[in-house]
């Protein structure tokens, strides 16, 4: 099945702990996107990743932290920095950066902090 | 904020009968796309229309867009218990590609 894969489901940091989230792709999709969505609000641009070995800040960055070392993967750190980190964590991609471009999602990473 | 808005917040309605979100935008666009997800999980993408284009259709879905207003509105006609959801309507910038999201309305189908 083509789609993308985002683990695990539930997440939990303690305090001062770093966390990373998965997020695998295997529709050969050139962008990479991560959201931070909180309730009643709409997605929050984490970071995104036009091309492998690059990557930008979107509108919250602060606290967090991603790479993109292969096509297919695009990791999020929710760093010790990042003091509200409870949220759902959705990961995407599209073909490519034009402002025509779908955006598909995986099912989401809820996080909690213990 | 930058963020669209949708409305109502949340609609219930009756298996069969019609629903209307509305979408409102505070820049130009360049596009605008609807969203569907289901609780608990990832979006759907359902249509996008350009800002060039009225109207566009989808199966039971309908999507309008009035530039002038600054607004677009997604119908479901028909409504079935698997369209409970909730629905976003996400733009485009001019100056770059990021999209811009609305907070979402919560459709409930009641059977």
């Amino acid at each position: 099945d083509g789609g993308i894969t985002q683990s695990p489901k539930y997440l939990f940091r303690k305090e001062g702990q770093n966390v990373t989230l998965s997020c695998e792709q295997n529709l050969n999709h050139d962008a990479m996107y991560w959201y931070r969505q909180d309730p009643g609000q709409g997605l929050r641009l984490i970071y995104y990743s036009q091309i492998v070995n690059d990557f930008q800040k979107g509108d919250i960055a602060e606290g967090y932290s991603v790479s993109r070392e292969k096509k297919e993967s695009f990791p999020l750190t929710v760093t010790s920095a990042q003091k509200n980190p409870t949220a759902f964590y959705l990961c995407a991609s599209s073909i490519g950066t034009g402002q025509n471009e779908k955006l598909f999602f995986g099912s989401g990473t809820q996080l909690s902090v213990l | 904020s930058q963020q669209g808005e949708e409305d109502p917040q949340a609609l219930s309605i009756q298996e069969g009968e019609n629903a209307t979100m509305n979408c409102s935008y505070k820049t130009s666009i360049n596009n605008l796309q609807w969203y569907r997800q289901n609780s608990g999980r990832g979006l759907v993408h359902l249509i996008l229309i350009r800002s060039n284009e009225r109207e566009k259709h989808s199966g039971r879905l309908r999507v309008t867009l009035d530039t002038s207003k600054k607004s677009s509105s997604l119908l479901i006609t028909a409504s079935r218990a698997a369209d409970t959801a909730s629905y976003f309507c996400a733009n485009g910038r001019n100056s770059n590609y990021q999209l811009i999201w609305g907070a979402g309305t919560k459709l409930i189908i009641k059977p």
